[in-house]
């Protein structure tokens, strides 16, 4: 049974561009979350997305945005970058919504803006 | 505000020591709390505990859940090199959106 997948896993964009990252849940799976992770920050929380349907958003600017597919694929935009987006970005699927189950975590993919 | 507060920040140990992380929380309508093993990206899940006094355990690792104090232990016994890596202890609170911790570096000596 294939994993989470995340891609790219290297991004590297210039400050003012947006980025596109794309992440493929677990067969089955129909909860998707994204998640920031800086160094010394632990993980912070952008959105969840279940069935096609946004649940939950962390305090992040509007900048951050998603969308979840039919097929469950999610994806996650950030426009207009600004160097301290750089960071590890993590998507995690779950058979069930909320974090109150366990989630299968994807490798990130890792942004660098400069 | 919501928060989790992990400690300690780092951890270098021998190779059969015992540790013990902690995870203390102030959350909302608390439902559960996790624990997830990050090796190197992508965090794996160790525990969910929702009930107090329970202990979880898996090999050597157990974790145990104190509601009325507002903390969580992971205990590692006989520490191997491979126990290497960062702690993340999650809370699971309103909207069911969960809080994580900034996680324990845990490095282990041969």
């Amino acid at each position: 049974k294939a994993g989470v997948t995340q891609t790219p896993r290297y991004l590297i964009k210039t400050r003012g561009q947006q980025v596109t990252l794309s992440c493929s849940p677990i067969s089955g799976h129909r909860s998707v979350s994204w998640y920031q992770q800086t160094p010394g920050q632990g993980l912070q929380f952008l959105f969840e997305y279940f069935s096609e349907t946004q649940r939950n958003k962390g305090n992040f600017p509007g900048r951050f945005s998603g969308r979840q597919f039919s097929n469950s694929r999610s994806e996650m935009n950030v426009s207009t970058l600004e160097l301290g987006d750089s960071a590890l970005y993590l998507c995690a699927s779950s058979l069930s919504a909320g974090g109150n189950a366990e989630a299968f975590f994807g490798q990130g993919t890792r942004l660098t803006v400069v | 505000e919501d928060k989790v507060v992990q400690s300690p920040l780092s951890l270098v140990v021998h190779e059969g020591d015992t540790v013990t992380l902690n995870c203390s929380y102030e959350v909302t309508n608390f439902r559960s709390l996790l624990w997830y093993k990050q090796e190197k990206k992508a965090p794996t899940f160790l525990f969910m505990l929702t009930s107090s006094g329970i202990e979880k355990k898996s090999g050597r690792l157990s974790s145990i859940l104190d509601k009325k104090e507002l903390f969580s232990i992971l205990n590692i016994t006989a520490t191997q090199t491979g126990d290497s890596a960062v702690y993340l202890c999650a809370v699971c609170g309103s909207n069911y959106q969960l809080i994580w911790g900034a996680g324990t570096k845990l490095i282990i000596k041969p």
